[in-house]
């Protein structure tokens, strides 16, 4: 089983700052990563797949890169709506595994 | 537009069985993998169960081999999770997923249906 690693656990931020956040695999999953943003009491939306492609509706604001073993997901402006959960995903093996998620908060 | 509906949670108790169904709309059910996905309180995200588009394949995680299976009816373009033995661990929030075209990701999600599995 892929296991995905994400750092930081926690990210605390304020609105207007820049955010990195990083997934780092236990084997190449080539460019096979999704990242997800998770609301309080909501389902998962889906960002970017195959590590940089902004999936649909995605504001430009959201990057996301790397390919191998080492991914990054930039928010480059922080609005009050992008405070969440976010979560990659590998999609490379069964099981498709996600990370344990960064949480980003208002500082 | 795409919409999935997820019924059938509720609290069971250990061994019990539960049948999730995830109503779909706004696409071909046979043309696209599909998924369900659970999140414990409190925890991450872990896919449970796959079915390929074609219904040529199916896959499950570890943790629910030989004790969950996944279908679906084309004719009620429903999906479906059959839960049986189930375990204190099975708690949390089922959701259904639907697979990008390409399967690079899942890009549309219901909103979940909570299972509870108590004595």
């Amino acid at each position: 089983e892929i296991v995905l690693t994400q750092s930081p656990a926690t990210l605390s931020l304020s609105p207007g700052e820049r955010a990195t956040l990083s997934c780092r695999a236990s084997q190449s999953v080539s460019s096979y990563l999704a990242w997800y943003q998770q609301q309080p009491g909501q389902a998962p939306r889906l960002l970017i797949y195959d590590a940089s492609y902004r999936a649909t509706g995605v504001p430009a604001r959201f990057t996301g890169s790397g390919s191998g073993t080492d991914f990054t997901l930039t928010i480059s402006s922080l609005e009050p709506e992008d405070f969440a959960v976010y979560y990659c995903q590998q999609r490379r093996n069964w099981p498709l595994t996600f990370g344990g998620g960064t949480k980003v908060e208002i500082k | 537009q795409v919409q999935l509906v997820e019924s059938g949670g509720g609290v069971v108790q250990p061994g019990g069985s539960l049948r999730l169904s995830c109503a779909t709309s706004g696409f071909t059910l046979s043309r696209y993998g599909m998924h369900w996905v659970r999140q414990a309180p409190g925890k991450g995200l872990e896919c449970v169960a796959f079915l390929r588009y074609d219904g040529s394949d199916k896959s499950y995680a570890d943790s629910v081999k030989g004790r969950f299976t996944i279908s679906r009816d084309n004719s009620k373009n429903t999906l479906y999770l059959q839960m049986n033995s189930l375990r204190p661990e099975d708690t949390a929030v089922y959701y259904c997923s639907k697979d990008l075209p390409t399967g690079g990701g899942f890009d549309f999600w219901g909103q979940g249906t909570v299972v509870t599995v108590s004595s």
